[in-house]
């Protein structure tokens, strides 16, 4: 089975700087799709960036990038220029990309804080 | 163009009764997966339904069923309510040709008592 570590619980930054959100994965399988969900107070559940494992470049979605290292199985969110409306619960998720395996395996979470 | 919505937002039941949440798929999406959200940790994989039937199922009881329609739209169910089923119960919709991505709906808060 696959799982999905996040090991900071927490993480705090000033506004229009950078942070990076660290994500580690197990799973024998060589071709899965990884995701960053943002959860804001308001509980919905945002995709921010999406990235497939067959795929070397990294994922960028404007001020979001990744840094995706299928060796390692690691899978770091960086935001650049934070903003206020960033703060909120970001969700590190995996997905089988082939057979019959089609859920959303998450890990628990890192709360961003971001100071003014 | 709607994105997924789910009825209703809150839910207060006590233990034993049972309970049906509502999801409407985002437009021309027809898949609907079900998740589980504890306080304080990740979403957990309910089950998934695509052309009405189960097609992928979590470890979860029996007492967790669902249904889609013909519509898309799905109904998750679940008999015998436990205090540890107070969660929020979220909804989220893709198209099976590209179940990569999946979209969810603003949740379910149900309170067990």
């Amino acid at each position: 089975a696959q799982t999905v570590t996040q090991s900071q619980p927490e993480m705090s930054v000033q506004e229009a700087e950078t942070v990076t959100l660290s994500c580690t994965y197990d799973t024998s399988e060589s071709d899965y799709y990884l995701f960053w969900y943002k959860q804001p107070p308001s509980r919905q559940m945002i995709l921010v960036i999406r990235q497939e494992a067959y795929k070397q470049q990294n994922a960028t979605e404007n001020r979001f990038s990744v840094n995706f290292q299928k060796a390692a199985k690691s899978f770091s969110l960086k935001i650049s220029d934070s903003q206020l409306g960033d703060a909120a619960m970001y969700f590190c998720a995996y997905r089988s990309a082939g057979g019959s395996n089609y859920k959303l395996t998450f890990g628990k979470g890192t709360l961003l804080t971001v100071n003014p | 163009d709607a994105g997924v919505t789910q009825s209703p937002t809150h839910l207060i039941k006590t233990r034993g009764q049972q309970v049906t949440l509502r999801c409407s798929p985002k437009s021309g999406h027809d898949t609907v997966s079900w998740y589980q959200q504890a306080l304080g940790q990740g979403p957990q994989f309910i089950f998934q339904y695509y052309e009405e039937e189960e097609r992928q199922r979590g470890n979860f009881p029996d007492r967790f069923s669902g249904h889609q329609f013909p519509n898309y739209s799905s109904e998750l169910n679940v008999n015998a309510l436990l205090l540890g089923d107070s969660a929020l119960y979220l909804c989220a919709s893709s198209l099976r040709t590209s179940v990569e991505t999946q979209y969810f709906g603003p949740g379910t808060r149900l309170l067990v008592l």
